[in-house]
């Protein structure tokens, strides 16, 4: 199986900051790589696949980069609505595996 | 726009067969992907498999003994069958759309890009 790790697992964070969230595989996976966002009592939101190309009606504030085994997600400009549970997953193997998660929270 | 629907019982018991239903509406079941995805409380996600556009199935390794993914074209419907529960399997059940992009040496980027409303499942005596 493919490891997925996140770090960090939480971080606090106030409204307006910039936050960067990075998750790393266990082998490369090239680019395939995507982000969700996820609401309490809510399934996930597709954000960024393909590692960086941002899924049709998300917010531009939403930027993904990496490739590899190394990647990131970042919130520009965080809102009250950013306030959220993050998960990385990878599409390269043919068992799809999801980080463990990090969990944004108000400062 | 396609929407997904989940149905099935919300309480199963020890060594029964936990069923669940996705009804797929706005689009048809032999043009995508479709699979399941569970979450236990206060955990993170674990895929369970997918059924393919073809049919053909794949299945995480640490649950292939005991599940089937299964699709019904005529009802746009695709299930989800997991037999000899425990009480570790009891979390919120999700199934999803699988998009599919761009295809390269036997690989293609993928995503859950549509999901269903969370169903829990508590298996309990």
């Amino acid at each position: 199986d493919i490891q997925m790790t996140q770090s960090p697992s939480s971080l606090s964070a106030s409204v307006g900051d910039r936050v960067t969230i990075t998750c790393r595989a266990s082998q490369s996976i090239s680019s395939y790589l995507n982000w969700y966002q996820q609401k309490p009592g809510k399934a996930p939101k597709l954000l960024i696949y393909a590692a960086s190309s941002l899924q049709s009606g998300v917010s531009s504030k939403f930027s993904g980069s990496g490739s590899g085994t190394d990647f990131t997600l970042t919130i520009s400009s965080l809102q009250p609505e950013d306030f959220a549970t993050y998960y990385c997953q990878q599409s390269y193997s043919t068992l799809w595996t999801f980080g463990q998660g990090t969990k944004v929270e108000i400062k | 726009q396609v929407q997904l629907q989940e149905s099935g019982p919300g309480l199963v018991k020890p060594s029964e067969t936990l069923s669940l239903t996705c009804s797929v509406s706005g689009g048809f079941i032999s043009s995508y992907y479709w699979s399941w995805i569970r979450q236990p409380p206060g955990k993170g996600l674990e895929c369970i498999g997918y059924i393919s556009n073809s049919g053909s199935t794949n299945y995480n390794p640490s649950l292939k003994s005991r599940v089937t993914i299964s699709r019904d074209t005529s009802k746009n419907q695709f299930s989800l069958k997991l037999n000899s529960v425990t009480a570790a399997d009891t979390a919120v059940y999700y199934c999803a759309r699988v998009g599919l992009g761009d295809c390269s040496g036997g690989r293609c980027y993928s995503a859950f890009d549509i999901w269903g409303q969370e169903t829990m499942v508590t298996v309990s005596s």
